[in-house]
């Protein structure tokens, strides 16, 4: 059984660009947030789907948006990068839907993004 | 909002040696108590948690109380092995176990 995979696992993008990370839940579960995590800092919490909604946002501006599909899996796009926005972004998958958010929280390996 | 204060790192420790990483929090209502750990490359893995004052969370040998009334939940280990090198993050979560708000996070170096 495949855990949250993540795609790509290294990515260097310049100002001003556009990016789009991927994420596949644990099988089984719907619901996936995202985090950014800095060098040296503990993940920050960016946004949070379930049934394709964005349910919870945390501190992050318009810039950082996202998708959820049908099967699940997630997209994370952020438009015009800040040198700032180098960081490990790691997706983590629950269950809202069966009841089970009591359930540990599985996350993926990251994509490392650097911003040049 | 929620936040997390860790001590600072790394901490060095010879093997078989004491472990305790300092964590307080400050949350509105009452938060369940995470800690989690992160290899060298690998993504966070959640190594115990407490979800009300006074319960002990316990793996692998680690363990954490949640103490409600110092709003704290310091990682403790016996004995620690070479293996238990890693990053170690306290995190809060008060709206369901998805939305976490974590500490910094203390690197853990074990020598043999």
């Amino acid at each position: 059984d495949a855990g949250v995979t993540q795609s790509p696992t290294h990515l260097i993008k310049t100002r001003g660009q556009q990016v789009t990370l991927r994420c596949s839940p644990k099988s089984g579960h719907d619901t996936v947030s995202w985090y950014q995590q800095a060098l040296g800092q503990g993940p920050q919490f960016i946004f949070q789907y379930y049934e394709e909604e964005e349910r919870q946002r945390g501190n992050f501006p318009d810039r950082f948006s996202g998708h959820q599909f049908p099967n699940y899996s997630s997209e994370l796009n952020v438009n015009a990068l800040l040198l700032g926005d180098s960081a490990l972004y790691l997706c983590a998958s629950s269950s809202l839907g069966t009841g089970t958010e009591n359930e540990k929280l599985f996350f993926g390996s990251g994509t490392q993004l650097s911003v040049l | 909002g929620d936040s997390v204060t860790q001590m600072e790192g790394p901490v060095t420790l010879s093997e078989e040696a004491f472990l305790t990483i300092n964590c307080t929090y400050t949350a509105t209502g009452y938060p369940s108590l995470f800690w989690y750990v992160q290899y060298p490359g690998e993504g966070l893995q959640l190594l115990l948690k407490a979800t009300k004052a006074d319960d002990k969370g316990s793996n692998k040998g680690f363990e954490a109380t949640y103490r409600k009334e110092t709003t704290s939940f310091h990682l403790e280990k016996g004995s620690v092995q070479v293996s238990d090198s890693a990053v170690y993050f306290c995190a809060t979560a008060t709206s369901g176990y998805s939305t976490l708000t974590f500490g910094k996070g203390t690197m853990l170096l074990v020598s043999p």
